[in-house]
């Protein structure tokens, strides 16, 4: 079946480091790719998404390119900030039929000032 | 507001009580999903309506649980005689698409934390 397997955190970072946390997926075919995100006290929401292969997908600074050959999908933010720290969760769904979202286990983000 | 509302946000029952969790979707939403979630996990699907049709339950865990939406907008989630194992949080989702395609964004509330004594 269909599944995402993303880096365990936590992660802990200094306030304008560089971010990436990594993302593969196993699927049939030629699924959509997410990053959502989840802020303290705040539901899951959509962060960024690709639909293709080499489709980049970014938004508030944050990007993720879709590598078919590796099959991966590997968030990066070149400066992160401390309103940054959050769960991030890489997710697939497939093309066709309803869109069922398939989670990773959440990556925990910790940025310090 | 018009986002996905869940209630209760909190609920702690003991072992063998029934508990049911609302949803309301964002207006107009096709689709709705519930997912769960155990502490440090990824949410987990549990069912999915494309509008009032129950279109795929593969994702419930036994027979004690049970999702309806009769008039294709609020749903709710019932769990029978919880288990120490049905505490998470459960979370619902909604989009727009059904079946001929979306962009796969789903909208979530913010949760119902379970806790079963």
């Amino acid at each position: 079946g269909d599944s995402v397997t993303q880096m365990e955190g936590p992660v802990t970072l200094s306030e304008e480091a560089f971010l990436t946390i990594n993302c593969t997926y196993t699927a049939t075919g030629y699924p959509s790719l997410f990053w959502y995100v989840q802020y303290p006290g705040e539901g899951l929401q959509l962060l960024l998404k690709a639909t293709k292969a080499d489709d980049k997908g970014s938004n508030k600074g944050f990007e993720a390119t879709y590598r078919k050959e590796t099959t991966s999908f590997h968030l990066e933010k070149g400066s992160v900030q401390v309103s940054d720290s959050a769960v991030y969760f890489c997710a697939l769904t497939r093309s066709g039929g309803y869109q069922k979202v398939t989670f990773g286990t959440g990556t925990k983000l910790q940025v310090i000032p | 507001g018009a986002g996905v509302s869940q209630s209760p946000r909190y609920k702690v029952a003991k072992r063998g009580q029934d508990v049911a969790l609302r949803c309301d979707p964002i207006s107009g939403h096709v689709s709705l999903f519930w997912y769960q979630q155990a502490l440090g996990q990824g949410p987990e699907f549990l069912t999915y309506f494309q509008n009032e049709a129950q279109l795929d339950k593969s994702g419930l865990p036994s027979d004690r649980f049970f999702a309806e939406r009769p008039e294709g907008s609020v749903s709710t989630l019932k769990i029978q005689r919880t288990q120490q194992e049905d505490s998470a949080v459960y979370l619902c989702a909604s989009s727009w698409g059904g079946l001929a395609g979306s962009t796969g964004e789903l909208f979530f509330g913010e949760g119902s934390r379970l806790t079963v004594l």
